[in-house]
């Protein structure tokens, strides 16, 4: 079983609809990073969190440690979020990411 | 120019053949790392570097080894390349005590 899980794996939206992508993950950690891997493209960091909740533009993510559970939400959304979305976690006392799987997230116009 | 820079973006190279990606960086970060990514799969760390003489195996070192030759060059190689080793390959950089990680665009390979 993988220490990280995303849900759900993929993601069809509507242009302007509110969109949520959910994280568990089943150690302690240090830290929740959330990634956006546009097709044929690199990977950006588009948070790292350890509590709470941080915004970024239309972007938003937070943790809930107590729960182990992630949420990245993208409100009015755009076809330009079109991507895959990666959770991955620090576990205590390791550096190294473990990684979810992605969920694959296509707006359509 | 990127942050961190890995070369060539994609390759195609035929079974057996001796083939090196690269990855430089800039941000002054000591670690390093190596990642691969499969369809389906998350990505799984190769080997990964804490300093120049700190080199260590990941979860899936078999079939290839790095080098570390400055602070801000860590190269993977794989000495005898086999058709599962087509995967996108990803060089990222972080800084000790601190859990920001910055990632290269990828280098697309295949094996033939």
């Amino acid at each position: 079983k993988n220490e990280v899980e995303q849900s759900p794996q993929n993601l069809t939206a509507q242009e302007g609809e509110f969109i949520t992508i959910n994280c568990s993950y089943s150690v302690g950690i240090s830290a929740l990073h959330w990634l956006q891997q546009h097709p044929g493209g690199g990977i950006v960091s588009l948070f790292m969190l350890s509590s709470g909740k941080k915004k970024h533009g239309r972007l938003i993510a937070t943790i809930n440690i107590q729960e182990k559970h992630s949420s990245l939400h993208i409100t009015a959304s755009h076809p330009r979020d079109s991507a895959v979305y990666i959770c991955a976690v620090a576990p205590f006392g390791n550096e190294k990411l473990t990684f979810g799987t992605g969920t694959r997230l296509t707006i359509i116009p | 120019d990127a942050d961190v820079t890995q070369t060539p973006r994609n390759r195609i190279t035929k079974t057996g053949k001796r083939i090196m990606l690269e990855c430089s960086q800039t941000k002054g970060h000591d670690r390093m790392y190596w990642y691969r990514q499969d369809p389906g799969l998350g990505l799984r760390l190769i080997y990964y570097s804490f300093d120049v003489k700190d080199i260590n195996k990941g979860e899936i070192s078999d079939g290839y080894s790095v080098s570390r030759q400055a602070q801000a060059k860590f190269s993977l190689s794989l000495e005898s390349a086999i058709p599962n080793q087509t995967a996108l390959y990803f060089c990222a950089t972080g800084r000790a005590g601190d859990y920001g990680y910055t990632f290269g665009s990828g280098t697309r390979l295949t094996v033939v």
